[in-house]
């Protein structure tokens, strides 16, 4: 029943690696994004797909590369992780014509 | 600037009113939002208005919109335990729905 999901939920690794995280939707949007929020709570865009296609890209470093198979799964894939890479992702769905996004529960990663 | 800025913290006692302030920059933004963030979860909207209203208000809450000020508020009334979470406030234009959240305010309710 989960709307938006995530996986993993939590993740700790080693500087250097390189991990994915992934996010499913079954609620039929077309716009999928993914969210950094900083030990702050600081949430960031960083990447937005519509359809498959990316429309939003922030300034986020290229060792971030997001990959959209289908309209209804958005993955994020890091490169090289560094410790300022910790924080919890979130991932998140938007209906076409409506402002309202829905997220999921995040994925947690902790770089060692 | 991109900036939305609110108060880190708010705390209230059970049954008070809590007021969340939030301003923003971009006065072209067609949407400003109210999203709750509880503990481990992710956020979930509480309540929006549009840009050329003033004013909102959707049972226990009510949001006023000072366009001029680019001033944001969320008033929570009869406010209870189950409120204590973090509030985003976040404005976004109808075009690219490119949201800009707010900073968060954490807000307490005491017994």
């Amino acid at each position: 029943d989960t709307a938006v999901s995530q996986t993993p939920k939590y993740l700790v690794t080693q500087m250097g690696n390189d991990k994915s995280i992934k996010c499913e939707q079954n609620l039929g949007h077309d716009t999928m994004y993914w969210y950094k929020q900083d030990s702050k709570k600081f949430l960031k865009i960083m990447f937005s797909y519509n359809n498959k296609e990316l429309i939003i890209n922030e300034t986020v470093p290229n060792r971030f590369s997001p990959k959209s198979p289908d309209k209804a799964h958005l993955n994020l894939h890091i490169n090289s992780l560094e410790l300022g890479d910790s924080a919890v992702y979130f991932c998140a769905s938007r209906p076409s014509g409506s402002g309202e996004l829905f997220f999921g529960e995040g994925s947690r990663l902790t770089v060692l | 600037g991109e900036d939305v800025e609110q108060s880190l913290f708010l705390s209230v006692r059970e049954g008070d009113s809590s007021v969340i302030n939030c301003t923003y920059t971009d006065s072209s933004s067609t949407y400003l939002y109210w999203y709750k963030q509880e503990p481990g979860a992710g956020l979930q909207l509480l309540t929006y208005i549009f840009s050329n209203m003033d004013m909102k208000q959707d049972q226990r809450l009510t949001v006023l919109l000072n366009k001029k000020d680019k001033h944001l508020s969320l008033r929570i009334a009869d406010t209870q335990t189950g409120d204590s979470a973090i509030y985003f406030c976040a404005e976004t234009d109808s075009g690219t729905y490119k949201y800009i959240f707010g900073t968060g305010t954490r807000l307490k309710v005491l017994a």
